[in-house]
């Protein structure tokens, strides 16, 4: 697995569009990047996946580098139930190894 | 309610003791994964396991041993228990083995007194 490296903690404005980055710059061409989020007292849900290309679903959307060495969720309208740990994993074998991820405090 | 289910959700025992997590996957997965979450840390990848066979393994303590029965459900043995085994466990179940989706239980909590 790729190592990954995100920022401790972040703030938002509710209602305002959040980016959260996430370097990755020792990935293969196989590793998909992933992302989670676990809400307080909850097992980590699933946010969005990609490889090359940028994805987007009803939770965000996922903007991958060029050289894919980094990547960013959107979230495109943050609101208090957005407020978690964001978790970004780079990886292409069985051992799914999460970092300490992003704490994103979202400010009403 | 994701699919995965974990039982039981709370636990509290004493050091020495011998516990079992026990985890269903979701109907149709194949893999299940188990983490260790103890209070502000990460989550800590422990065994992976895919129809039935071990695939994967983290950071396992040699008192923990885990297993993926016939029906696909798991169980994590946690044996001579110390405060530091304190945690959050997550079960989580994908489709196939691989870099997959991930779906996650809610999770078990143990307490060791």
């Amino acid at each position: 697995d790729a190592k990954t490296t995100q920022p401790n903690s972040m703030e938002s404005n509710e209602e305002e569009p959040v980016h959260l980055p996430c370097n990755h710059s020792t990935i293969s061409g196989t590793d998909y990047i992933h992302w989670y989020r676990q809400l307080p007292s909850q097992g980590p849900e699933y946010v969005i996946h990609g490889l090359t290309s940028n994805v987007n679903n009803r939770m965000a959307s996922l903007a991958i580098a060029e050289d894919r060495k980094s990547s960013t969720l959107i979230l495109h309208r943050a609101t208090l139930r957005d407020a978690a740990v964001y978790y970004c994993i780079a990886n292409r074998d069985d051992k799914i190894i999460f970092g300490k991820g992003t704490r994103l405090h979202i400010l009403p | 309610d994701s699919g995965v289910t974990q039982t039981p959700k709370h636990l509290i025992t004493a050091t020495g003791q011998r516990v079992t997590l026990r985890c269903s996957p979701r109907s149709g997965d194949l893999s299940v994964y188990w983490y260790q979450q103890s209070l502000d840390q990460g989550l800590q990848f422990l065994i992976q396991y895919y129809n039935g066979e071990e695939r994967a393994k983290g950071n396992i303590l040699e008192r923990f041993s885990a297993q993926q029965f016939p029906d696909l459900h798991s169980e994590l043995n946690l044996s001579s228990l110390e405060l530091g085994d304190s945690a959050l466990y997550f079960c989580a179940s994908t489709p196939r083995a691989g870099a997959n989706v991930l779906t996650f239980g809610a999770g078990s909590r143990l307490t060791v007194l």
